[in-house]
C-alpha cells in the first residue's frame, strides 16, 4: 500500500523545536519528501532524504528516517511565526514517477 | 532559474464547459506530474509525462487528460466539467531520476 498518515494539527510557541510526524507503508519507497504550503500557495520542497539514509540535517531543518517502523520526522528548530503552514510529508516509489501524500499537518505558532 | 510556470492562475468555468491548463516545467527537467489538490480529498496524482510519453496515471475519470510537448511543456485538459471539479491543480517537474519534485503555483479551478 501506499498510506502515508500524518497527524492534523501542531500548535506550537515561537522559539521552541516542532516535530511533526509521518508513517508510511511501503517498504520500497525510495524518497520520503517534507513539503510546506502557505495559504493560497503551491507546495515548497523544504527537504527530502533517500531511503537509505538514517538522517539529514539543512540548517532549522532536520529529517529522521526510521526504516524498520516506517516512520519520518521533521523537526524545525527555533520555530518562527513565518513557520505556520500546513507540511505534507510524501513518498516516492522507484518506478510509480508519482508522490503519494499524507493529508497535512497544520503548523501553527503562537507568541 | 525561473521556476515551474502555471497559468492562468484562477478560472472560473460552468459544468459542462472544457479548461485547458498550462504548465512550463524548469528548463532542462523533462518529467512533468499534475496533481489534484481539494480540502475532501487531500493531494491526489492525475498523470506524469517523460519525452512525452505518459509513464503513470492516477484514479481519475477519462474526462481528465493530458500531453506533454516536445519542449517539455505540458498541458491538462478537462472536459464536461463537474462542480466537483473545483480544486487547486498542481504542477510539478524533475529531473530524470527521481527526487526533488518542484512545484508550481498551482491554478485555482472553480466550476460554477
Amino acid at each position: 500500500g501506499e498510506d502515508v498518515e500524518q497527524s492534523l494539527f501542531l500548535s506550537v510557541r515561537e522559539g521552541d523545536s516542532s516535530v511533526i510526524n509521518c508513517t508510511y507503508t511501503d517498504s520500497s519507497s525510495t524518497y520520503l519528501y517534507w513539503y510546506k504550503q502557505e495559504p493560497g500557495a503551491g507546495l515548497q520542497l523544504l527537504t527530502y532524504i533517500f531511503s537509505n539514509m538514517d538522517m539529514k540535517q539543512d540548517q532549522r531543518l532536520t529529517v529522521l528516517l526510521n526504516k524498520k517502523d516506517k516512520h519520518l520526522s521533521l523537526r524545525i528548530a527555533d520555530t518562527q511565526t513565518g513557520d505556520s503552514a500546513i507540511y505534507f510529508c510524501a513518498e516516492s516509489i522507484r518506478g510509480d514517477y508519482k508522490l503519494s501524500f499524507g493529508a497535512g499537518t497544520t503548523v501553527t505558532v503562537r507568541a | 532559474k525561473a521556476g515551474v510556470t502555471q497559468t492562468p492562475r484562477y478560472l472560473i468555468k460552468t459544468r459542462g464547459q472544457q479548461v485547458t491548463l498550462s504548465c512550463s516545467p524548469i528548463s532542462g527537467h523533462r518529467s512533468v506530474s499534475w496533481y489534484q489538490q481539494t480540502p475532501g480529498q487531500g493531494l491526489q496524482f492525475l498523470f506524469e509525462y517523460f519525452s512525452e510519453t505518459q509513464r503513470n496515471k492516477g484514479n481519475f475519470p477519462g474526462r481528465f487528460s493530458g500531453r506533454q510537448f516536445s519542449n517539455s511543456r505540458s498541458e491538462m485538459n478537462v472536459s464536461t466539467l463537474e462542480l466537483g471539479d473545483s480544486a487547486l491543480y498542481l504542477c510539478a517537474s524533475s529531473l530524470e531520476r527521481q527526487g526533488g519534485y518542484t512545484f508550481g503555483s498551482g491554478t485555482r479551478l472553480t466550476v460554477v
